[in-house]
């Protein structure tokens, strides 16, 4: 099973600021076929489902504010909110779905510093 | 409007058996893979099982830990996909989600379309 961490736990940002939130995965999930990463990253507020973000690593789903941005390959990802705003707290999720099991990374919570 | 609805949690006693449905509108159900994941109480979520569309076997994949007990069905003609959840135990409590899975060139996209959930409570 591929295992997904993130880092940090929590994080306290100033609104306006940036947030960065790390994602590693215990084995690559880049397929050499299309030079695609397997790796998502959803938000998921009190009392709702996840919503997608990003996908492809780094490609922003339709409607997503363009200060949400994805980046890295292989086994290391990054997901950046370049001025954080209010609407923006809640908590975000890696995950990869290159292979069953699809696995979650444990999450990081941003809050207003 | 693409949705998906969840259906069937409830307050159910440990070892009993409970049976969720997601119902598909707006788009083939037929034409996706369906995966079920789950959320207890202020944890993180995590995958419980899988299962390809027709084209590709309608097979399914389980998580370790409900292999034996849950089952994924289909029924693309009434558009929904079931999950049968038996021999429940208390650590089961979850809010369960069903989500769409697209085929992309090689393996699946990532997971665009997610129900609200259903809440399920195993306890006596």
């Amino acid at each position: 099973d591929i295992v997904m961490t993130q880092s940090p736990d929590s994080l306290a940002v100033s609104l306006g600021e940036r947030a960065t939130i790390n994602c590693k995965s215990s084995q690559s999930v880049l397929y050499s076929s299309n030079k695609k990463n397997y790796l998502a990253w959803y938000q998921q507020k009190p009392g709702q489902p996840p919503k997608l973000l990003i996908y492809w690593a780094s490609t922003r789903e339709s409607g997503v504010p363009d200060r949400f941005s994805g980046s890295g390959s292989g086994t290391d990802f990054t997901l950046t909110i370049s001025s954080l705003q209010a609407e923006d707290v809640a908590v975000y999720y890696c995950q990869q779905y290159d292979s069953t099991p699809f696995t979650f990374g444990p999450g990081t919570k941003v809050h207003i510093k | 409007e693409v949705q998906l609805v969840e259906s069937g949690g409830d307050l159910v006693q440990p070892g009993r058996s409970l049976r969720l449905s997601c119902t598909a509108s707006g788009f083939t159900l037929g034409d996706y893979a369906m995966t079920w994941f789950r959320q207890a109480p202020g944890k993180g979520l995590e995958w419980v099982g899988f299962i390809r569309s027709k084209a590709f076997g309608g097979t399914t994949e389980y998580a370790a830990s409900v292999k034996g007990r849950f089952t994924i069905s289909r029924d693309d003609s009434k558009s929904i996909a079931y999950l049968q959840m038996n021999s429940l135990r208390t650590e089961e409590t979850a809010v369960y989600y069903c989500t769409r899975v697209p085929y992309a060139d090689y393996g699946y996209d990532a997971f665009d379309i997610w129900g609200q959930g259903t809440m399920v409570t195993v306890s006596s």
